[in-house]
């Protein structure tokens, strides 16, 4: 099993709708938990990070957390044509060489017009 | 969210030769910085983390004596590739690791992309 699994997509999702994307990871002791976009050729930026189980919200963005099914996903509002990269999932695994930002594979989303 | 920057951001250089890479934090101290590497349409690959003052610890099955880390300062960290070749021609991000308060943010420069002719 991959630590952080994320479906690899694409997901498309028409302009003004709400995009879904999911992740699960297999670290039941992690406690710290991310999501990157990426757009093509460019480095990841941090748009959400989130602790605690329950939703936190940002703007058109929202996280859920959810601890003990292990699954963290990200909803994005109004879905603009702006939105569309590659959304990175990273969730804190401890590891032999301690606690370290573990990436998922990453979900392209597309916003159509 | 706290700024990181990278230079060169894009350098072409001919097989043999050696890049360095520096990545800066600006507004935040980084006890931790970490390098990445990614090939087109791959995952990012984590190669070493750096902690200032002490060595790097390297990943698996990537050369310490091939790619040389320098993290000199709590806001510089740099990355050698010596004798480049073609094959370590890919898409180079730094990151850096927020130390302050209980969180445990990492922040990524906009990467260097290396092309060894």
């Amino acid at each position: 099993q991959k630590e952080v699994e994320q479906n690899s997509g694409p997901l498309s999702v028409p302009e003004g709708a709400i995009a879904s994307l999911n992740c699960t990871y297999s670290d039941r002791g992690s406690q710290s938990f991310f999501w990157y976009r990426q757009y093509s050729g460019k480095s990841p930026e941090l748009i959400m990070s989130i602790y605690s189980n329950g939703d936190k919200e940002d703007g058109r963005f929202t996280a859920q957390l959810n601890k003990a099914s292990q699954y963290v996903s990200l909803l994005i509002r109004d879905s603009q044509p702006s939105d569309s990269a590659t959304y990175l999932c990273a969730v804190y695994i401890l590891t032999g060489g301690g606690n370290k930002l573990t990436f998922g594979t990453g979900t392209q989303l597309k916003v159509e017009l | 969210g706290a700024v990181v920057s990278q230079h060169p951001s894009r350098v072409i250089c001919k097989s043999g030769t050696s890049v360095k890479i520096e990545c800066r934090s600006l507004d935040f101290q980084a006890t931790t910085m970490f390098w990445y590497r990614q090939f087109p349409k791959k995952s990012l690959m984590l190669m070493a983390t750096s902690n200032e003052g002490s060595k790097a610890t390297y990943e698996q099955g990537v050369e310490k004596d091939k790619f040389l880390i320098n993290h000199a300062s709590l806001t510089l960290s740099t990355l050698t590739v010596t004798s480049a070749h073609p094959e370590d021609s890919s898409f180079y991000i730094c990151s850096a690791r927020f130390s302050g308060g209980s969180y445990n943010e990492q922040f990524f420069g906009p990467g260097t992309r290396l092309t060894v002719l």
